[in-house]
């Protein structure tokens, strides 16, 4: 069974940093592309950033490129997100999902940038 | 980034009746490759979101077969033969052909 499970969310005050975890298990995680894709209160969702297999090909939206980076450690089956330069208008709730297509997903981390 | 367009945004529906959702791509979502990368997924009330329909038409493991996905280009279609309570939620297209991803507003479907 594929699982996914985030964590490293929670309170930060604007302009600081938090880095997110994404635990694989159930899969070849090494085998599989990976995203990142966040639901902000009252919004939709919004993907925000993906990384190939290998970690060679790194996208990222227009809203958090300079700011997230994008990481991955197939030896331990793991999915990475380091967010800098927080601002009020990140805080949502952060889902992994397996593959740029999303077919499985987590059950999300809550990021909050607040003062 | 190519611009995703869902109508309607709310759509009350009767138990037991057809529902159709629409999705509107500002590009071609057809890949170099030849395929089409348009998915579906509904997010249920306190839940993650859960993949139904991918490259237009298929059908995921154990999504039932009263979903069915349909379209090319630029216009796409979610439809549910008959709505059950638990089909209750928020409706994504969303498109993997281009970079980045992009998702559709969202069509809360709600029971009358």
């Amino acid at each position: 069974e594929v699982q996914l499970l985030e964590s490293g969310g929670g309170l930060v005050q604007p302009g600081g940093s938090l880095r997110l975890s994404c635990a694989a298990s159930g899969f070849s995680f090494s085998t599989y592309g990976m995203s990142w894709v966040r639901l902000g209160p009252g919004k939709g969702l919004e993907w925000i950033s993906g990384v190939s297999a290998s970690g060679a090909t790194i996208k990222y939206s227009a809203s958090v490129e300079g700011r997230f980076t994008i990481s991955r450690d197939n030896s331990r089956n793991r999915l990475y997100l380091q967010m800098n330069s927080l601002r009020a208008d990140d805080t949502a709730l952060y889902y992994c999902a397996r593959t740029f297509g999303a077919d499985y997903w987590g059950q999300g981390t809550l990021v909050t940038v607040s003062s | 980034d190519v611009a995703m367009t869902q109508s309607p945004l709310s759509l009350p529906v009767t138990l037991g009746q057809p529902a159709s959702i629409s999705c509107r791509s500002s590009q071609s979502l057809v890949h170099s490759d030849g395929n089409t990368y348009l998915n579906w997924f509904l997010q249920r009330p306190g839940q993650s979101p859960r993949r139904l329909i991918y490259e237009v038409s298929n059908r995921d493991s154990g999504v039932p077969d009263r979903f069915s996905g349909s379209g090319s280009g630029t216009d796409f279609t979610l439809k549910i033969s008959r709505v059950e309570a638990e089909d209750v939620g928020i409706y994504y297209c969303m498109q993997a052909t281009h970079w980045p991803r992009t998702f559709g507003q969202g069509t809360k479907v709600e029971i009358k």
